[in-house]
């Protein structure tokens, strides 16, 4: 069954250093998505992606964060300047077509942590 | 988005079904009930979603009262390997972009 996947599993960095977060959405899939989820709390919606443009952000995702598609297959997420309130898992999900009713299939997620 | 309303835990036991409500009285006609599930800390995996008709899959039942202000879905042999928060998500047919998780009923499933 095709998965979205992500690496790596864990990233642990100082803060005000710059990460990437990488993402490999399912083949045939055009929108793309990250959520975050800070240990023991909600999953948080943080950007929409398709057709090479942000759709929506969450307020979360200010100037700090950046998307990109830099080839046919990754869809990253970067942090410019990492705060140790950006610790959190964040998962990149996809979905396949704007269809009425369509599913968003969900990576196991990057662990980031801020020291 | 309409709100969702779940109960915050709930146990099973190991081979009996599990009914897993959820209340979204708010709900408009152009929206589906979608329900995802997390396992410790995995990505949320889709489980079942509906707009108006009960629907069935591998997985689970859904069940949505005719007035539509309501759904449970059904898990209907659990096995330790369900443990896990659920999310009752609504979301608009328009809608296609993001999904906002709530809490979650976090269940538990006991041998």
């Amino acid at each position: 069954e095709p998965e979205v996947t992500q690496t790596p599993s864990h990233q642990v960095t100082q803060m005000g250093q710059e990460v990437i977060l990488r993402c490999v959405p399912i083949s045939n899939h055009l929108y793309f998505y990250w959520y975050r989820q800070i240990l023991g709390q909600k999953v948080e919606f943080l950007v929409s992606f398709y057709n090479n443009e942000i759709s929506e952000k969450s307020e979360i995702f200010d100037d700090q964060f950046s998307v990109e598609r830099p080839d046919g297959s990754n869809f990253t997420l970067k942090i410019r300047s990492t705060k140790l309130e950006d610790s959190a898992m964040y998962f990149c999900a996809s979905r396949r077509l704007p269809r009425q009713g369509d599913i968003q299939y969900f990576g196991a997620g990057t662990r980031l942590s801020v020291l | 988005d309409a709100k969702t309303t779940q109960p915050p835990s709930m146990d099973c036991a190991e081979g009996r079904a599990a009914n897993l409500p959820c209340n979204h009285s708010t709900i408009s006609g152009n929206e589906y009930v979608y329900w995802y599930r997390q396992i410790h800390s995995q990505g949320p995996q889709y489980i079942i979603h509906g707009l108006k008709n009960n629907e069935t899959n591998e997985m689970a039942s859904l069940i949505i009262t005719e007035d539509r202000k309501s759904s449970t879905l059904i898990l209907p042999h659990a096995t330790l390997r369900d443990t896990a928060v659920y999310y009752c998500i609504v979301r608009p047919v328009f809608n296609d972009y993001k999904l906002s998780f709530g809490a979650g009923t976090t269940v538990t499933v006991r041998a």
